[in-house]
C-alpha cells in the first residue's frame, strides 16, 4: 500500500536559517504534490503545488523540489522567522479528488 | 469572512449518542470534502461531494457515518452511536474544479473537535 513519510520529530532551527523538511513516498507515483501549513487548532492552509514534470517551484521564501526518481520532495523555508513555526504537511497525489497526507513535521523557529 | 466555516467548533458527547456537524464551503466552490484528523497525524480522507453528488467514500467511513450535501451548498456529517474511537478533529474542505479537472488547492475550515466520553 502507498506510504507517505515525514519526519515525526520536530525540527528546531534558529531564526534566519533555512529550514528543510522532507517528504518521502513509496509504492505509488504521484502526478503532483502539495504542501500545507497547519497551526494548532486550525485547518491546513495550502502553500504550494508541484507537478511531476516540474523539478522545482518557488514562492517568496518557500521552495519545493520534486524528485520522482528518489520519490522525495523537499520543502525549504529560507530566512526563517518565528512566525513560520507550524506543522507542515505534504500530500503527494494522483488523479483523483481526495488528498492523502503525510503525518506532518513540526517546525520550531527560535528567535 | 468568506472562508470555509464549520459548526460547532467543539462537541463533547457520551458514547452511544448521535452527533451532526455542519460545513459551509466557499460559495462558488463545487467540491466539498470531509477529513478526520487525530493528534500527531495528517488528515485522513472520509468522503467527497461534487455539487450535491457524493462521489467517493473512504473505507474509514463506517455505516455509522453519513454525509449529505442536499443543495450542493452546505454539508452535514452525522455520526450515529458514537464510540470513543470517533474522537478526533473533523475537517471540511472545499475547492473549485475547472474543466480539465486540475488538482486545485483545497481550502480547509477550522474543524470540529469531537470528544466522545
Amino acid at each position: 500500500s502507498q506510504k507517505i513519510e515525514q519526519n515525526s520529530e520536530a525540527l528546531n532551527i534558529q531564526e534566519g536559517k533555512t529550514a528543510t523538511l522532507t517528504c518521502n513516498y513509496t509504492n505509488y507515483s504521484p502526478a503532483y504534490l502539495q504542501w500545507y501549513r497547519q497551526d494548532p487548532g486550525r485547518g491546513p492552509v495550502f502553500l504550494l503545488l508541484i507537478r511531476e514534470n516540474e523539478k522545482e517551484k518557488r514562492k517568496e521564501r518557500l521552495k519545493v523540489t520534486f524528485d520522482t526518481t528518489l520519490k522525495q520532495s523537499l520543502f525549504h523555508i529560507t530566512a526563517s522567522q518565528p512566525a513560520d513555526s507550524a506543522t507542515y504537511l505534504c500530500a503527494p497525489n494522483n488523479a483523483g479528488n481526495m488528498l492523502t497526507f503525510g503525518g506532518g513535521t513540526r517546525l520550531m523557529v527560535k528567535p | 469572512d468568506t472562508g470555509v466555516s464549520q459548526d460547532p467548533r467543539h462537541k463533547i458527547t457520551k458514547r452511544g449518542q448521535n452527533v451532526t456537524f455542519r460545513c459551509d464551503p466557499i460559495s462558488e466552490h463545487n467540491r466539498l470534502y470531509w477529513y478526520r484528523q487525530t493528534l500527531g497525524q495528517g488528515p485522513e480522507f472520509l468522503t467527497y461531494f461534487q455539487n450535491e453528488a457524493q462521489l467517493e467514500k473512504s473505507r474509514l467511513l463506517s455505516d455509522r457515518f453519513s454525509a449529505e450535501r442536499p443543495k450542493g451548498s452546505f454539508s452535514t456529517l452525522e455520526i450515529q452511536r458514537t464510540e470513543q474511537g470517533d474522537s478526533a478533529m473533523y475537517l471540511c474542505a472545499s475547492s473549485l474544479s475547472n474543466l480539465q479537472g486540475a488538482h486545485n488547492e483545497q481550502f480547509f475550515g477550522p474543524g470540529t473537535r469531537l470528544t466522545v466520553l
